[in-house]
């Protein structure tokens, strides 16, 4: 039973313009989310994050939003440059037993000059 | 500060073989998990150190252990190996276990392939 899904294994955007990543989760005890964008034969890195008491993280070019009545989140990249292009990784956790990462399939973001 | 060190970084193993994997966490973390990494699978939770002890255990056949030393330093070992372990093995630090919002800093992985 996947708990958190990445339903497109991957994306093109044109330079400059908007990436919309998705993710949705199914265990209603995810309270923290995370993404992570990983390059080819390096590991994933920590790219932003956001608790369930917010709908709405900044970082630069990088927003996180959730909608936890819908079990859904998004990350929100502008303006994508060809640098992001990369494999991005929703993951989320909970409390007590439900602390682990539970990572998603991961979306093949790619972006062409 | 230096990042997660994984060690070796490639492997090839044949089946029925046993391989023990490296993992040097940030200084100062104590919390060490992990990951493989297929493609078909994703990122999925093998295991958790911390203070030596495993905290937290995924959904592996009991071939797969590991160990955390009393200077954070984890092994993960996999024993008779079979054409389905060959994947990437990541391992990630944080400063401590337990905690849903400490961040997790992953190594770069070992590839494993097994033959």
């Amino acid at each position: 039973d996947q708990q958190v899904k990445q339903n497109s294994p991957s994306l093109s955007v044109q330079e400059g313009r908007i990436s919309i990543l998705n993710c949705d989760y199914t265990n209603s005890m995810f309270d923290y989310f995370l993404w992570y964008k990983k390059y080819p034969a390096e590991g994933p890195t920590f790219l932003i994050s956001i608790s369930s008491i917010k709908d709405k993280n900044e970082d630069g070019r990088f927003t996180v939003f959730l909608n936890k009545s819908a079990k859904h989140l998004s990350l929100h990249i502008v303006p994508s440059q060809p640098g992001d292009s990369a494999v991005y990784f929703c993951a989320a956790s909970g409390r007590g037993s439900n602390y682990k990462l539970t990572f998603g399939k991961g979306t093949l973001l790619t972006v062409n000059p | 500060k230096a990042g997660v060190t994984q060690t070796p970084r490639y492997l090839i193993k044949t089946r029925g073989q046993q391989v023990t994997l490296s993992c040097s966490p940030i200084s100062g973390h104590r919390s060490v998990s992990w990951y493989q990494q297929t493609p078909g699978q994703g990122l999925q939770f093998l295991f958790e150190y911390f203070s030596e002890t495993q905290r937290n255990k995924g959904n592996f056949p009991g071939r797969f252990s590991g160990r955390q030393f009393s200077n954070s330093r984890s092994e993960m070992n996999v024993s008779t190996l079979e054409l389905g372990d060959s994947a990437l093995y990541l391992c990630a630090s944080s400063r401590v276990a337990g905690a849903s919002t400490d961040t997790q800093y992953f190594g770069p992985g070992t590839r494993l392939t097994v033959l």
